[in-house]
């Protein structure tokens, strides 16, 4: 059983849609990541967020927006997408420590109409 | 700019037979970490075992060992006795001290022959 857990997983929209994925973790991270991952490559670290807080965009397009409105929640709002965001967005938590690995969710793979 | 170095896009074993994927990196840092993950067609990313730079033993982790060679930057996984269950995308991963970073390589599919 995953320790993080994503919803949905799996969701269709059109590029004038709004839509929300959700990422939960209770281990007490205060660490949490969104990464984009197309197919037989490897994940793309999009934003990590500390102690609630943004601390990394890799220069995401606006379309996406991250938030966390508290230590266990993580959510990523789209707004019209492309057809090239269409891939498995992956979430992580982990403990603030270096040696600590992160813990991945299952995922939601998103298509794009 | 640190990278991360996968030359074996595809692996076959056969089940029970050891097989060795290779990672090598490229880093001016002296603390670091490195892990390997496992992802399976079920999408999760799984950590399979890591490795802190300053130890000099090689991990291990059940039927998983690495052979870490600092001077060289290689981290190689090895795993023992091999099982239909650990066919997956092998992905090695680096990760500076003081950095929230991964960065990942482009990844091995092994496949596990019966």
């Amino acid at each position: 059983d995953t320790e993080v857990t994503q919803t949905p997983k799996h969701l269709v929209m059109g590029m004038t849609n709004k839509k929300s994925l959700k990422c939960e973790q209770h281990m007490g991270h205060r660490a949490m990541y969104w990464y984009k991952q197309k197919a037989k490559k490897p994940p793309e670290l999009m934003f990590v967020y500390s102690y609630e807080k943004l601390s990394i965009n890799e220069s995401v397009p606006s379309r996406f927006s991250p938030e966390c409105p508290n230590s266990s929640l993580l959510n990523l709002h789209l707004h019209a997408l492309q057809p090239e965001d269409s891939a498995l967005y992956l979430c992580a938590s982990s403990q603030f420590r270096d040696d600590q690995p992160q813990h991945f969710g299952d995922g939601t793979r998103l298509s794009i109409l | 700019a640190q990278t991360v170095t996968q030359s074996q896009p595809e692996m076959s074993v056969q089940e029970a037979e050891t097989v060795t994927l290779s990672c090598t990196y490229d880093t001016s840092e002296s603390d670091y970490y490195l892990f390997w993950y496992k992802q399976p067609p079920s999408r999760q990313m799984i950590l399979v075992i890591r490795q802190e730079a300053y130890k000099q033993q090689n991990a291990t982790e059940n039927r998983f060992s690495v052979n870490f060679q600092k001077a060289a930057k290689s981290f190689s996984l090895k795993i023992s006795d091999s099982q239909l269950g650990d066919a997956a995308m092998y992905f090695c991963a680096y990760r500076v001290q003081g950095a929230q970073k991964l960065v990942f390589g482009q990844g091995t599919r092994l496949t596990i022959n019966p």
